[in-house]
């Protein structure tokens, strides 16, 4: 079946403007996940949807990154007033409750 | 805080080799510890170990945890160069699905 799907693929922006990163996840998949993963680092956990419950948003390094999702569908990570220090290869997973995530493509956001 | 911590940093051999990467981790309610494989953007899922002392295997590739000391190993035998990546070690907690990442070990293997 379909794998985790985001877009765009590549995105480059300017200083001060805001972006909106989209990620659909595996149908069926009650959690979705927002990591992202600065150039030779690991992936850093930003937020997670489980099904109706609060979204843990532990990650979310400023209150410049929010994110929303749809029941158990689409998710949008938005960031306002981009920095360079944002620009970082976006990753969302999906999972079943309790499973394995699995994720998809990730976006690479440049900001000049 | 939770925490993982791999190594070495990056490892280059020759198809062929035989080698070991180290994944050590400190978490509150530990559940379980994951072995991704990163090509070039999405991390594709290897392993997930819950238990100590029993292996999980595929192919050339096997794990294994060791609660006790909270480490864990990944093997790979007879190396080919399609093993280059990225191996991504991660942990979960009890309370919580979200997986902490350790950074990596990079892996090339050269003909």
């Amino acid at each position: 079946g379909a794998g985790v799907s985001q877009s765009p693929s590549n995105k480059v922006t300017e200083k001060g403007k805001d972006v909106e990163l989209r990620c659909d996840p595996i149908s069926g998949h009650t959690a979705l996940y927002w990591y992202r993963q600065r150039l030779g680092q690991g992936l850093e956990f930003l937020i997670y949807f489980q099904g109706n419950s609060a979204p843990d948003k532990s990650g979310l390094p400023s209150d410049r990154f929010s994110a929303e999702r749809t029941g158990e569908s689409v998710s949008t990570l938005t960031i306002q007033r981009t920095q360079q220090e944002d620009s970082a290869v976006y990753l969302c997973a999906s999972s079943p409750l309790g499973g394995t995530q699995y994720f998809g493509p990730g976006t690479r956001l440049t900001v000049l | 805080e939770d925490k993982v911590v791999q190594s070495p940093l990056s490892l280059v051999v020759h198809e062929g080799d035989t080698v070991t990467l180290n994944c050590s981790y400190e978490v509150t309610n530990f559940r379980s510890l994951l072995w991704y494989k990163q090509e070039k953007k999405a991390p594709t899922f290897l392993f997930m170990l819950t238990s100590s002392g029993i292996e999980k295997k595929s192919g050339r590739l096997s794990s294994i945890l060791d609660k006790k000391e909270l480490f864990s190993i990944l093997n790979i035998t007879a190396t080919q160069t399609g093993d280059s990546a990225v191996y991504l070690c991660a942990d979960r907690a009890y309370n919580t699905d979200k997986l902490i990442f350790g950074t990596g070990t990079r892996l090339q293997v050269f003909p």
